[in-house]
């Protein structure tokens, strides 16, 4: 399963944008980029995911590098609420299963 | 739409006791589920891929005997954590991609905290 990095942690102030990296330098062309997000003590929530156009829905928006190996998770404006761990994950293959990395703990200051 | 329910949320059994987790897809079929746990403080680790009809396919390092999946209907699967110990203790949750819907990807349940006294 092809690896994406992300920071361990990010911090930001409510109301501000939030962008949110992650490095994929290993995805196939088949691969779909996905972002999760996880609420302490919930299931993961889907966020939004993308191939190779960027993608905006009304949660947040996928910006997705020309040559796909990076991509950036967009919070327009934070909220208390939008205080999780985002993962950035890809899927392919014939099984389609979705390997979670460590993600990025969001912080977001009043 | 495209909504996992998993039952229970949360539940404390004894050590050496069986415990079932449902996964019921409320408003689709779902013809692979997946489990995962999670420990605190850690990522959410893949257990198994669970495919309607047929047997399960763990992943490597878990054991098959002790997690119990069934998939019997195209909304409905079940782990059951059988002879459960302390270190069984974690956080069970389960998955369903929602094929047909593109913008929704993968849903998940709301999870099952275990504890094993």
């Amino acid at each position: 399963d092809a690896k994406t990095t992300q920071p361990n942690s990010m911090e930001s102030n409510e109301e501000e944008p939030v962008h949110l990296p992650c490095n994929h330098s290993t995805i196939s062309g088949t691969d779909y980029i996905h972002w999760y997000r996880q609420l302490p003590s919930q299931g993961p929530e889907y966020v939004i995911h993308g191939l190779t156009s960027n993608v905006n829905n009304r949660m947040a928006s996928l910006a997705i590098a020309e040559d796909r190996k990076s991509s950036t998770l967009i919070l327009h404006r934070a909220t208390l609420r939008d205080a999780a761990v985002y993962y950035c994950i890809l899927t392919g293959g014939a099984t389609n299963k979705l390997i979670f990395g460590t993600g990025t703990l969001l912080a977001v200051q009043p | 739409g495209a909504v996992v329910s998993q039952h229970p949320s949360w539940v404390i059994c004894k050590s050496g006791t069986s415990v079932k987790i449902e996964c019921r897809s409320l408003d689709f079929q779902a013809t692979t589920m997946f489990w995962y746990r999670q420990f605190p403080k850690q990522s959410l680790m893949l257990m198994a891929t669970s495919n309607e009809g047929s047997k399960a396919t763990y992943e490597q390092g878990v054991e098959k005997d002790k997690f119990l999946i069934n998939h019997a209907s195209l909304t409905l699967s079940t782990l059951t954590v059988t002879s459960a110990h302390p270190e069984d203790s974690s956080f069970y949750i389960c998955s369903a991609r929602v094929t047909g819907h593109p913008n929704y990807g993968y849903t998940f349940g709301s999870g099952t905290r275990l504890t094993v006294v």
